[in-house]
């Protein structure tokens, strides 16, 4: 079975300049999640999505980020402009949205903002 | 707010040693909680997770050990070795293992030979 599969896995932009980062889940995982990692630090959710519904989007900074997941399978994260602060892994996760459905991570992207 | 309080921030254990990882945590609601392995470059690989209905669970040479009175969980790895070095993060979620993930700020585990 493969993995959660995310694209690019490295990405180095200057500040302002718009990012997208691409997510391919699990198959028949109907949840799916992003979340941001700093250096050092543990992840932290930006956005749950069960099938093409965002049902938890609180953590996202909306003047700047925006994240769609057409037809409840890929699932894109955009940044328009990047910040320097914005600099971090994304990673995207995904679950099969049983009752034990464990969170499978991909590898992340990892972005620099110059 | 940190939800989720971790200790140590790095560990250091000699091959075949015991490492051993806390948490605390604060909100009563979680109901969920895992630990995950991440070497450099991956992404947080699932180890083992507990649900506060029971005190211990132990997979392997990994045992959580839970106490729920103290709102504190532990992660155990036996017999530890240098494959095990990477940093470790625990999680806990009000939703199971669906819901939002609050991670610690990881563990840095070295095993010297």
């Amino acid at each position: 079975e493969a993995g959660v599969v995310q694209s690019p896995r490295y990405k180095i932009i200057e500040k302002k300049q718009p990012v997208a980062f691409w997510c391919n889940p699990i198959s028949g995982h109907n949840t799916l999640y992003w979340y941001l990692q700093n250096l050092g630090q543990g992840p932290e959710l930006l956005i749950r999505y069960e099938n093409e519904e965002a049902v938890d989007d609180s953590q996202l900074p909306k003047d700047r980020f925006s994240a769609e997941r057409l037809k409840g399978v890929d699932s894109t994260l955009k940044i328009q402009p990047a910040e320097l602060g914005d600099s971090a892994v994304y990673l995207c996760a995904s679950s099969s949205g049983t009752g034990k459905g464990e969170q499978y991570f991909g590898p992340g992207t990892r972005l620099t903002v110059t | 707010q940190q939800q989720v309080k971790q200790s140590p921030q790095s560990l250091i254990v000699q091959k075949g040693g015991i490492s051993i990882i806390n948490c605390a945590y604060e909100n009563t609601a979680f109901d969920y909680f895992p630990w995950y392995q991440q070497f450099p470059g991956k992404g947080p690989a699932l180890l083992i997770a507990i649900r506060p209905d029971v005190s211990e669970k132990k997979e392997g040479r990994f045992t959580i050990s839970f106490n729920k009175s103290a709102k504190q969980f532990s992660l155990h790895i036996m017999d530890s070795q240098p494959g095990d070095s990477a940093t470790y993060f625990c999680a806990a979620s009000s939703r199971g293992s669906q819901g939002n993930l609050i991670f610690g700020k990881g563990t840095k585990l070295s095993v010297k030979p």
